[in-house]
């Protein structure tokens, strides 16, 4: 079964730093999607980016970037620029490629953003 | 686009009652999932229903229950609650084209049940 861990329950940063959230993953697939959402205390789950396992270019969206070493079976998020609006739970999420595409989570990682 | 919305918001309930709970996706999205998230647990998938069948089922007893309409509108539903069904539970939509690449999920903002 595929399992997804965040090792950071919490972290902060300063405003218009760097900050990277780490994630890693154990599956047997070859093909799969990962993907980091973002929920802040509104509760509203957001796509905050995603990554094709096939693709070894990592995606990019904005400030918002991650490392993708898939035979570390890593995914770790960097934001850039840290903004007061970035406050939020980030969850590390799992997805087989094939037809059972459910979503499988770590615990997330509260991140704190300091002015 | 509209967005997922689910309604009711916010719902409290007694243990042996029944819930019923409902997810629009956004217009043009036939896949529905659920899940349920919870401080102990996290986010646990609940089951997914595309074309009015369900299509994959999580861990969860069959107290918990579901179906979906033909204008892809979907419904979960849990019978004689228990504490421990008290959660956010998320609706989550998605094109899930057949045959092609995962398309990602869009959540709504939750339904806040607490059994008492």
């Amino acid at each position: 079964a595929q399992t997804v861990t965040q090792s950071q329950p919490e972290m902060s940063v300063q405003e218009a730093e760097t900050v990277t959230l780490s994630c890693t993953y154990d599956t047997s697939e070859s093909d799969y999607y990962l993907f980091w959402y973002k929920q802040p205390p509104s509760r509203q789950m957001i796509l905050v980016i995603r990554q094709e396992a096939y693709k070894q270019q990592n995606a990019t969206e904005n400030r918002f970037s991650v490392n993708f070493q898939k035979a570390a079976k890593s995914f770790s998020l960097k934001i850039s620029d840290s903004q007061l609006g970035d406050a939020a739970m980030y969850f590390c999420a799992y997805s087989n490629a094939g037809n059972n595409r459910k979503l499988i989570w770590g615990l997330g990682t509260s991140l704190a953003v300091n002015p | 686009k509209a967005g997922v919305t689910q309604t009711p918001r916010y719902l409290i309930k007694t243990r042996g009652q029944q819930v019923t709970l409902s997810c629009s996706p956004i217009s043009g999205h036939r896949s529905v999932s659920w899940y349920q998230q919870t401080p102990g647990q996290g986010l646990q998938f609940l089951f997914e229903y595309f074309s009015e069948t369900q299509r994959n089922k999580g861990n969860f007893p069959g107290r918990f229950s579901g179906r979906q309409f033909s204008n892809s509108r979907s419904e979960m539903n849990v019978s004689t609650l228990e504490l421990g069904d008290s959660a956010l539970y998320l609706c989550a939509s998605s094109r899930k084209l057949a045959g092609g690449p995962t398309d990602t999920q869009y959540f709504g903002p939750g339904t806040r049940l607490t059994v008492l």
